[in-house]
């Protein structure tokens, strides 16, 4: 069984730039989890889809950051514009069903903003 | 709202020794408490999980933990550490049943000396 899969792996870019990324998870998870991880620091969520819709996006900073999930299937996050405070990993997680507390973890994208 | 700290930053143990990484929680009613690894440059894998039922929860790759509510803690134990237990593990707290709403811990490396 093929895992989450994400891309790009690693991403340089300046502030004020925009930058998206891709997460695949593992085929049939209906819930779907967005995360942040800042160097030194523990996951934090930013949003949560159950199929096409969201379940959980109260810490999300939507004055710059979205995320879509069209088809209920792979899914998007994107910043607009980048601050130095958004380099971080993103992590993409899924799970079977909202209330599954196995979450599967992708290997993340590791942003860089200068 | 809940929160969970890790005492330790960073813990150093020689292989073949016992290992115990310590977790405090904070939540008002039942928490529901899990265990990751992250290996370096990879998504987090679960552990282990306590939802209820008897308190010594044992997980994958040889791991355990206790829960004890009167101390608020959750350590994660390992009789004998081996050199491919080297990552960061991360305790979190969870809200329910789902899992996507846990608060995480900011983690503890470990490191193996040989």
């Amino acid at each position: 069984e093929a895992g989450v899969a994400q891309s790009p792996r690693y991403k340089i870019i300046e502030k004020r730039q925009s930058v998206a990324f891709w997460c695949n998870p593992i085929s049939g998870h209906a819930t779907l989890y967005w995360y942040q991880q800042i160097l030194g620091q523990g996951p934090k969520l930013l949003i949560q889809f159950q199929n096409n819709g969201v379940v959980d996006d109260s810490q999300l900073p939507k004055d710059r950051f979205s995320a879509e999930r069209l088809k209920g299937v792979d899914s998007t996050l994107k910043i607009q514009p980048a601050k130095l405070e958004d380099s971080a990993v993103y992590l993409c997680a899924s799970s079977q069903l909202r209330g599954s507390e196995t979450q599967y973890f992708g290997p993340g994208t590791r942003l860089l903003v200068l | 709202a809940q929160s969970v700290t890790q005492p330790d930053i960073h813990i150093t143990v020689s292989e073949g020794a016992s290992l115990e990484l310590r977790c405090n929680y904070s939540y008002g009613a039942t928490p529901y408490l899990f265990w990751y690894v992250q290996s370096p440059g990879q998504g987090l894998q679960l552990l282990l999980k306590y939802f209820s039922g008897d308190t010594l929860v044992q997980g994958i790759k040889g791991f355990e933990a206790e829960f004890k509510r009167s101390q608020s803690s959750f350590n994660l134990r390992k009789p004998s550490v081996h050199w491919s237990d080297a990552a960061e593990y991360f305790c979190a707290v969870g809200v329910g049943t789902n899992a996507g709403k846990s608060t995480f811990g900011d983690g503890t490396t470990l490191t193996v000396k040989p």
